[in-house]
């Protein structure tokens, strides 16, 4: 009964090397969210689609790129992992802004 | 720049104690405000939510309040259970759209 999916869910990669996350969802919601989540810290949000429309954090680094070819699935691209990208990086969906969001169980993406 | 904060990194509790846990927010914008709780390796789970025409709102065995006047926010959690060992997090939304998440406080029931 997932609703929001992750693949997958342990992620390696070599350093410097592309990879892509991938999320998906059965809720047909608007909003779809990218967060990271750093040991012992809270998530951060990268960016999220209000249906179409992309919205990019100020402070999310350029390394970092999302694509959303339809409503039920979001992707999270960095093109050259650094070992400070190590993360669980975590999808969220919503109806609009100002309702709950709905996340999936993560990426934990270690970088060799 | 602006973020959600909590009181205490930690809380120990006996198991059938009442737990509560604290937020301090800075975003007098912020209209809507959610509690999660995220277990080790999952993704944060939606507790409870109120809006801002709100200071209280319940659910079941949790009770979120809110004080717009200090900026406080707190989740209480009755009769605590081991099953309630999480890191919780408040969170707000200053405008409507993004979430900014607080820092955490992760509670430890003993039975």
């Amino acid at each position: 009964d997932a609703m929001v999916i992750q693949n997958p869910r342990y992620q390696v990669t070599q350093f410097g090397k592309p990879v892509t996350l991938s999320c998906s969802q059965t809720l047909n919601h608007n909003v779809m969210y990218w967060y990271q989540q750093k040991s012992s810290q809270a998530p951060k949000l990268l960016f999220h689609y209000y249906d179409k429309d992309f919205n990019n954090e100020a402070d999310t680094p350029d390394n970092f790129q999302s694509r959303r070819p339809n409503t039920s699935f979001c992707f999270l691209d960095i093109r050259s992992p650094g070992l400070g990208d190590a993360a669980m990086y975590l999808c969220a969906t919503s109806w609009r802004g100002d309702q709950p969001q709905h996340f999936g169980d993560g990426t934990r993406l270690s970088i060799l | 720049g602006e973020s959600v904060g909590l009181h205490l990194p930690t809380l120990s509790v006996q198991e059938g104690d009442n737990s509560i846990i604290n937020c301090a927010y800075s975003n007098s914008a912020s209209d809507y405000f959610i509690w999660y709780k995220q277990e080790s390796g999952k993704g944060p789970q939606f507790i409870i939510d109120i809006r801002s025409n709100m200071d209280k709102r319940q659910g079941q065995r949790v009770t979120v309040l809110l004080n717009k006047t200090v900026k406080h926010l707190s989740l209480q959690i009755a009769a605590t259970q081991p099953g309630d060992s999480a890191v919780y997090f408040c969170a707000e939304t200053p405008g409507g759209t993004a979430l900014i998440f607080g820092k955490g406080t992760t509670l430890s029931v003993s039975s």
